[in-house]
């Protein structure tokens, strides 16, 4: 499969304890891009890294989440001292950068649920 | 920011017939702007995309046309199909900015 892939696809957590995710971008792909998606909501945009460098970060991104990209490579995103509001789908997606038109390829998600 | 609006949340055709989601934008600066069909339990997939120096895009059933003066877009689905059913996400981006995405319109197709 040579589309984004992402682990764990379920996670299931205790509040207060750390969980990490990995995403793992097409090959090609320098730009990878972090979403949370709630029930019934769509992505919302969390971070994104070009190569190894992280470019922008939303304010929903609070102190307890952490994103790397070290090698310009695969991805992972920690969040600490998970809160039952973390619960959502992370979805995770690349792309190249081709002027502003840069089609995004999504992962298939890794569901949170805090409990 | 961006701010995008998507209606309607849910809409029911007959199979066969036509299907329009609409959706407004907020900043002038964006000029991409994809839809993403996401079937449940999957990941969303982008089905078609628009810039912003181009009125209209069709590719087979699917259709989208972009108003920049009225900031608004829609997607237009003919001969609708059940595999059509899903739910479909709007966007819109400038230059660098990130995607912002509509909340999505859960569309069933009723054979």
């Amino acid at each position: 499969d040579t589309g984004v892939s992402q682990d764990p696809r379920h996670k299931i957590t205790k509040r207060g304890q750390n969980v990490t995710f990995r995403c793992d971008p097409i090959s090609e792909h320098n730009r990878l891009y972090w979403y949370r998606q709630t029930l019934g909501q769509g992505p919302e945009f969390l971070t994104y890294f070009q190569n190894e460098a992280q470019l922008e970060k939303s304010r929903l991104l609070s102190d307890r989440f952490s994103a790397e990209r070290p090698k310009g490579s695969f991805s992972t995103l920690e969040i600490q001292r998970t809160e039952q509001g973390d619960s959502a789908m992370y979805l995770c997606a690349s792309s190249l950068p081709r002027d502003s038109y840069n089609e995004q390829f999504f992962g298939p998600g890794t569901r949170l649920t805090v409990l | 920011g961006e701010n995008v609006e998507q209606h309607p949340s849910t809409l029911s055709v007959q199979e066969g017939d036509s299907a329009v989601i609409k959706c407004t934008y907020s900043d002038s600066a964006s000029n991409y702007f994809p839809w993403y069909k996401q079937e449940l339990g999957k990941r969303p997939q982008l089905i078609i995309d628009i810039r912003s120096n181009v009125g209209e895009k069709k590719d087979q059933r699917i259709a989208v046309t972009l108003n920049k003066t009225a900031k608004h877009f829609s997607l237009h689905i003919t001969e609708t199909q059940p595999e059509d059913s899903a739910v479909y996400f709007c966007a819109a981006k400038g230059g660098n900015t990130p995607l912002v995405f509509g909340k999505g319109t859960r569309l069933s197709v009723i054979a």
